[in-house]
């Protein structure tokens, strides 16, 4: 139980184009996900939280006209990258909260390589 | 601010070879803490985590962790490590008031020599 997919795996873009990122909670419903980067060799960095229905929360520094972050149904999440550069390019990893009795299990997606050109 | 930190970048063991990877956070009541795993291009994998009681947790793979209050650590144990634990591991904290957030730290790769 408690699996989370992503969609694409890896994506390669050309300069300006927009690019949709897929978050799903296979056998669960998430009230909320979050949407993380990771550069190479570095750790997760938290993005947005993503809450059902209503809009995403921001992490400081975090664009959110250029990281567009909707949470339409209790199992999908999408990020969308707007007009990507070559700077956006990195690997991006989707997590959906799986309620337990304290606070929620985070269980993470298998994450999307993002390549600009 | 809340910080997590694993002291040690790379660790080396041998197969077979006992292991403890470590973890201070900077918090003071009691958070949530987990242990997930990476392999290389992967997602984070959870191994275990510590809301509340028993202070030892088991988790899968043959994983271990103890949450220790006094020295605000929860380290990471297996008797006996396998080839195919060769990862990167990442420990995370949630904080009450920060809602269902994690804290990552900055991970520790583990390579096993056979």
């Amino acid at each position: 139980g408690a699996v989370v997919s992503q969609h694409p795996s890896r994506v390669i873009c050309k300069s300006g184009t927009s690019v949709k990122i897929e978050c799903r909670s296979l056998d669960f419903q998430a009230t909320t996900m979050f949407w993380y980067r990771q550069f190479p060799k570095q750790s997760l960095m938290l993005m947005a939280t993503s809450n059902e229905g209503s809009k995403a929360t921001y992490e400081q520094g975090v664009e959110k006209d250029k990281f567009l972050i909707n949470h339409a149904s209790l199992t999908l999440s999408t990020l969308t990258v707007t007009s990507a550069h070559p700077e956006d390019s990195s690997f991006y990893i989707c997590s959906a909260g799986y309620p337990t009795v304290s606070t929620d299990t985070q269980y993470f997606g298998p994450g999307t390589r993002l390549t600009v050109l | 601010a809340q910080s997590v930190t694993q002291p040690d970048i790379h660790i080396t063991v041998s197969e077979g070879a006992s292991l403890e990877l470590r973890c201070n956070y900077s918090y003071g009541a009691t958070p949530y803490l987990f242990w997930y795993v990476q392999s290389p291009g992967q997602g984070l994998q959870l191994l275990l985590k510590y809301f509340s009681g028993d202070t030892l947790v088991q988790g899968i793979k043959g994983f271990e962790a103890e949450f220790k209050r006094s020295q605000s650590s929860f380290n990471l144990r297996k008797p006996s490590v396998h080839w195919s634990d060769a990862a990167e591991y990442f420990c995370a904290v949630g904080y009450m008031e920060y809602g269902n957030k994690l804290v990552f730290g900055a991970g520790t790769i583990l390579r096993v020599k056979s």
